[in-house]
């Protein structure tokens, strides 16, 4: 079954900088979005991109989609102490309604 | 605007009790409904995807079920709780009609089997 793959499984960075986050997937799809999660609380989605779209920008957020690498980024540009999350891909499935989650990425931004 | 609420937040629960976690969704109708469970610091497990009242499909074999009695309504269930069924218990929702799979999810209920 298709599935994201998160990398880095965690990422540490000093307030200001960007962070980038990728995912990686196995079989074709129609969309990916990606996700955020502050610990112990439920996932807020932040932004979806279509496989026929390549860059989609939504605040401070920049997210890209390479369909021939099967990949796909999230940059988060001048990162807050609040962007501490972790962050999940997730992928369409055999074009149903259901999205398969990646294990994510744990973001800590030091101040 | 919509809503999805869960309750309880928190549950400590013997092995071998019964276990009962309702989902609600306001502001929108006939509503995909999801239950997820997610270990600590892992990803998301689905569970159970409902379409529509009493239209459930289970995703893994496991000790748990789940029922839609109304149209806005998930209730997540076990007859027997098992030391494996501890983790947090994750239910969202998404538009029946469209193009999109964005889901929406409640603020989850972390299970703690003793």
């Amino acid at each position: 079954s298709q599935q994201g793959e998160e990398d880095p499984q965690a990422l540490s960075i000093q307030e200001g900088e960007n962070a980038t986050m990728n995912c990686s997937y196995k079989t074709s799809i129609n969309n990916l979005q990606w996700y955020r999660q502050n610990s112990g609380r439920g996932l807020v989605h932040l932004i979806l991109i279509r496989s026929n779209e390549r860059e989609k920008h939504s605040g401070r957020l920049r997210v890209t989609l390479d369909t021939s690498k099967k990949s796909s980024s999230l940059l988060i540009t001048a990162s807050r102490a609040a962007d501490t999350a972790s962050y999940f891909c997730a992928t369409d499935r055999d074009r149903d309604d259901k999205i398969i989650f990646g294990k994510g990425t744990r973001l800590h931004i030091l101040p | 605007s919509q809503t999805i609420h869960q309750w309880p937040a928190t549950l400590v629960q013997p092995v071998g009790s019964p276990l009962s976690l309702e989902c609600t969704v306001e502001g929108t109708s006939n509503p995909n409904l999801y239950w997820y469970r997610q270990a600590a610091g892992r990803g998301l497990q689905l569970l159970f995807y409902s379409i529509g009242i009493d239209q459930i499909s289970s995703e893994v074999p496991q000790n748990l079920s789940a029922s839609r009695p109304q149209d806005r309504q998930f209730i997540l269930s076990s007859k027997k709780l098992l030391l494996s069924d501890s983790g947090f218990y994750l239910c969202a929702w998404s538009p029946r009609w469209g193009s999109s799979y964005e889901q929406y999810f409640g603020p989850g209920t972390r299970l703690t089997v003793t």
